[in-house]
């Protein structure tokens, strides 16, 4: 079965700082997609960030970037110059078949 | 563009009752996928439907079903519902079934008193 792990369940950051969020993940598949998303409190899932698996380079959007190690099979997700709108639940995900495997999320607090 | 939308936002129903949810995928996708947030479970793929047909299915049992209409907007229904059939249940669109982006609606919340 496939399984995404997010090792951590809370994390805190200051205003205007950095953090990374962290993602593991097990496939016997060499091309797939991963993901980021975002569920604030109003619990509407948004995209952040997603990442073709037969890419070497790292996606970046904005604010926001990831650390992908494919041998290792870590996909990270970088936020630097945090805002109190990042306050969310984030959720990694992989795609396998047309079906998203979702880790069980990470609440992210964003303190002024 | 509008996104995903679905309705109802929130529904109460009784233990044994049937629900129908209902979704509406953005404009030009095809691919609808269904998913349960349940607390303490996370989130469940459901089902994936393409072109009308059902494509593939998560782990749930039968009582767990739905279809897509010709203009690719979609419903599930859940009968004999149970307690723990009370979740948050998610609707995605993709724009075709070999897309692999899946765009959220905001849910529907279904408690089963």
């Amino acid at each position: 079965a496939q399984t995404v792990t997010q090792s951590q369940p809370e994390m805190s950051v200051q205003e205007a700082e950095t953090v990374t969020l962290s993602c593991t993940y097990d496939t016997s598949e060499n091309n797939y997609y991963l993901f980021w998303y975002k569920q604030p409190p109003s619990r509407q899932m948004i995209l952040v960030i997603r990442q073709e698996a037969y890419k070497q380079q790292n996606a970046t959007e904005n604010r926001f970037s990831v650390n992908f190690q494919k041998a290792a099979k870590s996909f990270s997700l970088k936020i630097s110059d945090s805002q109190l709108g990042d306050t969310a639940m984030y959720f990694c995900a992989v795609e396998y078949g047309n079906k998203l495997v979702f880790g069980a999320g990470t609440i992210l607090r964003v303190k002024s | 563009e509008a996104g995903v939308t679905q309705s109802p936002t929130h529904l109460i129903k009784t233990r044994g009752q049937q629900a129908t949810l209902r979704c509406s995928p953005i404009s030009g996708h095809t691919s609808v996928y269904w998913y349960q947030q349940a607390l303490g479970l996370g989130l469940q793929f459901l089902l994936w439907y393409d072109e009308g047909e059902e494509r593939n299915r998560g782990n749930f049992p039968p009582r767990f079903s739905g279809r897509q209409f010709p203009n690719y907007s979609s419903e599930l229904n859940v009968n004999a519902l149970e307690l723990e059939d009370s979740a948050l249940y998610l609707c995605a669109s993709s724009l075709w079934s070999g897309e692999e982006t899946q765009y959220f609606g905001p849910g529907t919340r279904l408690l089963v008193l």
